[in-house]
């Protein structure tokens, strides 16, 4: 229950294009969904992040989709950059604070 | 404004060491989280400090311990190494440590246990 799956592991996407990484949580507990972006060396750095009562987000490019009754949320980039390239994971946590990860999406925009 | 410092960069410890990582938090946060990133894995959650207390642990053995200064900045120590403790270990701060307070993360420190 206290899993966050993440898919895919890896995802090769053309310049220009849509990039969709999916997230599916068991706990209905958890409130609280970010998202973070990773470079080689770097800490995580958050993205965007969306609470259960809202069904979507959008923050620039990034935007965060929520679906509570299938307990699933998916980041999507739109018009996806070289830049863009790293690895993403997604979290959920709740009250008392403790974020679960999901296992991470490497990014490779291709140019 | 610095961002959340992490020392040091990177450590080579031999099995059965103890090690201890530094952290510093954005001025004006309050809270300091650590992390385990194993390479290829998300972050698991180890500790949560806030105003000097525990506010939480993770599924982690009693090897690991960490404490918050009057500063607010703290330190994790591991003790006993073992090979699978070789990670990268973050240090993240929040303002007041509540969920939705947002976290952000130091460069972390590359631990190699031989």
């Amino acid at each position: 229950q206290q899993q966050v799956k993440q898919s895919p592991q890896s995802l090769i996407v053309q310049k220009g294009g849509i990039s969709i990484i999916n997230c599916a949580y068991e706990n209905t507990a958890f409130d609280y969904f970010p998202w973070y972006q990773q470079f080689p060396g770097k800490g995580p750095a958050l993205l965007i992040a969306i609470r259960p009562d809202v069904s979507e987000k959008k923050e620039g490019r990034f935007t965060i989709s929520f679906n509570k009754s299938a307990k699933q949320f998916s980041l999507h980039i739109m018009d996806s950059q070289p830049g863009d390239s790293a690895t993403y994971f997604c979290a959920a946590g709740y009250s008392n604070y403790q974020l679960i990860w999901g296992a991470g999406t490497k990014l490779i925009i291709k140019p | 404004d610095a961002g959340v410092t992490q020392s040091p960069t990177h450590l080579i410890k031999t099995r059965g060491q103890q090690v201890t990582l530094r952290c510093s938090p954005i001025s004006g946060h309050k809270s300091v989280s650590w992390y385990q990133q194993v390479l290829g894995q998300g972050p698991q959650f180890i500790f949560q400090y806030y105003e000097k207390e525990e506010r939480g642990r993770g599924n982690f053995p009693d090897r690991f311990s960490a404490r918050q200064f009057p500063n607010y900045s703290s330190e994790l120590n591991v003790n006993a190494l073992l090979l699978g403790d070789s990670a990268l270990y973050l240090c993240a701060s929040s303002a007041a440590g509540g969920t939705a307070d947002t976290q952000y993360f130091g460069p972390g420190t590359r631990l190699t246990v031989l």
